[in-house]
């Protein structure tokens, strides 16, 4: 099955322990994507990736870094998280190619205490 | 840069009522526009999309969007309402100059249907 996965899918962890969410994609696509979901305020990109080692800055990077070493993973890192950091996470990917449809995974509600 | 307006985050309807969730962006350039719909406890999943050609565009689950260069607008529709329907919906601009892969989405607005 096509699919995006993450993991963990439920995370509450504390202030400065750094952590890393995985996302993992079966269908071969370049692009992947990192968005951060918070109330009144829809989908922030915080980071994505045109391909293997190729990665750029959404509009809310601060706090964050990814890393792109294979094609279908594309974790996301929170070195010192920080109470603002509680948000639902989704990551997504797309073909280089062709409509530009992304594809999402299930979320990852994170909370930093 | 890049926004999207969805006005209206709390929208209701009653069950076969017309739904209309507006959208409306700003950019420099036409964008690829995209309506996308989560339920809950759900990632997204794409409803529509426009991105060059006819600009009234159809999708799934009998919704559709037409893109108004001149108003800046891609509202969505529907003419029936089904309960199946309440989700939150976003609207989502990206910028063709980074590949289409830079995207903006909209704060969402909720779709309530009344029985």
């Amino acid at each position: 099955e096509a699919q995006v996965t993450q993991n963990p899918r439920y995370l509450i962890t504390v202030t400065g322990k750094k952590l890393t969410v995985t996302c993992s994609q079966n269908m071969n696509h370049e692009y992947m994507s990192w968005y951060r979901q918070d109330p009144g305020l829809g989908l922030r990109q915080i980071y994505y990736s045109m391909n293997v080692e190729v990665t750029d800055k959404g509009d809310v990077p601060e706090g964050y870094k990814v890393s792109r070493k294979e094609k279908r993973n594309f974790p996301l890192i929170l070195e010192s998280p920080s109470p603002n950091q509680t948000s639902l996470y989704f990551c997504a990917s797309s073909p280089r190619t062709g409509e530009r449809e992304q594809f999402f995974g299930p979320g990852t509600r994170l909370t930093v205490l | 840069a890049q926004s999207v307006t969805q006005l209206g985050s709390h929208v209701s309807v009653s069950e076969g009522a017309l739904v209309l969730l507006r959208c409306n962006y700003s950019s420099s350039v036409p964008p690829y526009l995209f309506w996308y719909v989560q339920y809950p406890n759900q990632g997204l999943q794409l409803l529509l999309k426009y991105t060059t050609g006819a600009t009234l565009v159809k999708g799934i689950n009998g919704f559709e969007a037409e893109f108004k260069k001149s108003e800046t607008s891609f509202h969505l529709t529907k003419p029936s309402a089904h309960m199946s329907d309440a989700a939150e919906y976003f609207c989502a601009v990206s910028d063709p100059g980074t590949g289409g892969f830079k995207t903006i989405f909209g704060a969402g607005t909720r779709l309530f249907v009344k029985a």
